[in-house]
């Protein structure tokens, strides 16, 4: 276990609707990073925020957004949802000044 | 931005023999790569990692190897065992020790001990 918690574990939708994934990292880390992990696409990162800013962006669509809370948990919001959003999604923590990265367990998003 | 190409996308070795997973990157910035184990179904797992001013690092089984002449590390395995049946990842990154990371991964390796 690595702390790094996410829910929900599965999450099965339809075409055109919105979904939102949370997690919470590890007590004390302060960045979190969302990742999507496609079978075509393998491991992609979407997003960093670190205490509650955003730091980087990958390759994170525009129908896609995050936030990180005060409390350091995040969000992932994906809206107007298509098939080929199906995928794994990952978040990760660390504690910032390290960078040795903890996965959490993932939500499996199905999109029908 | 960095790539990250990793070869062979399969490797299957009989238990007892080593096995070697290879990793090229792109930018000559990068100072971080970790290794990352992944079961079917479950998270990825960091199994070891390098910094840009070591040139190896070993844990029991496991070594990485840091080439930056050439923009190169290898994973190697001894021993291998049937749990070490995964796919793993390589992963880089430029700004170690920073408040940014963002890791970008390499396509992963299916690996397969046969008992």
């Amino acid at each position: 276990d690595s702390g790094v918690t996410q829910t929900p574990k599965h999450l099965i939708t339809a075409t055109g609707q919105r979904v939102t994934l949370r997690c919470s990292p590890r007590s004390g880390d302060l960045s979190v990073y969302w990742y999507q992990q496609s079978l075509d696409q393998g491991l992609q990162f979407l997003i960093q925020y670190y205490n509650g800013e955003e730091r980087a962006k990958g390759n994170i669509l525009e129908r896609f957004s995050a936030q990180q809370f005060p409390d350091l948990h995040s969000e992932l919001n994906l809206s107007s949802l298509e098939l080929g959003d199906s995928a794994l999604y990952f978040c990760a923590s660390s504690v910032g000044v390290e960078i040795e990265q903890f996965f959490g367990p993932g939500t499996r998003l199905t999109v029908l | 931005g960095e790539n990250v190409e990793q070869h062979p996308s399969t490797l299957s070795v009989q238990e007892g023999d080593s096995a070697v997973i290879k990793c090229t990157y792109s930018d000559s910035a990068s100072n971080y790569f970790p290794w990352y184990k992944q079961e079917l179904g479950k998270r990825p797992q960091l199994i070891i990692d390098i910094r840009s001013n070591v040139g190896e690092k070993k844990d029991q089984r496991i070594a990485v190897t840091l080439n930056k002449t050439a923009k190169h590390f290898s994973l190697h395995i001894t021993e291998t065992q049937p749990e070490d049946s995964a796919v793993y990842f390589c992963a880089a990154t430029t700004n170690y020790g920073g408040s940014q990371g963002n890791l970008i991964f390499g396509k992963g390796t299916k690996l397969s001990v046969k008992p």
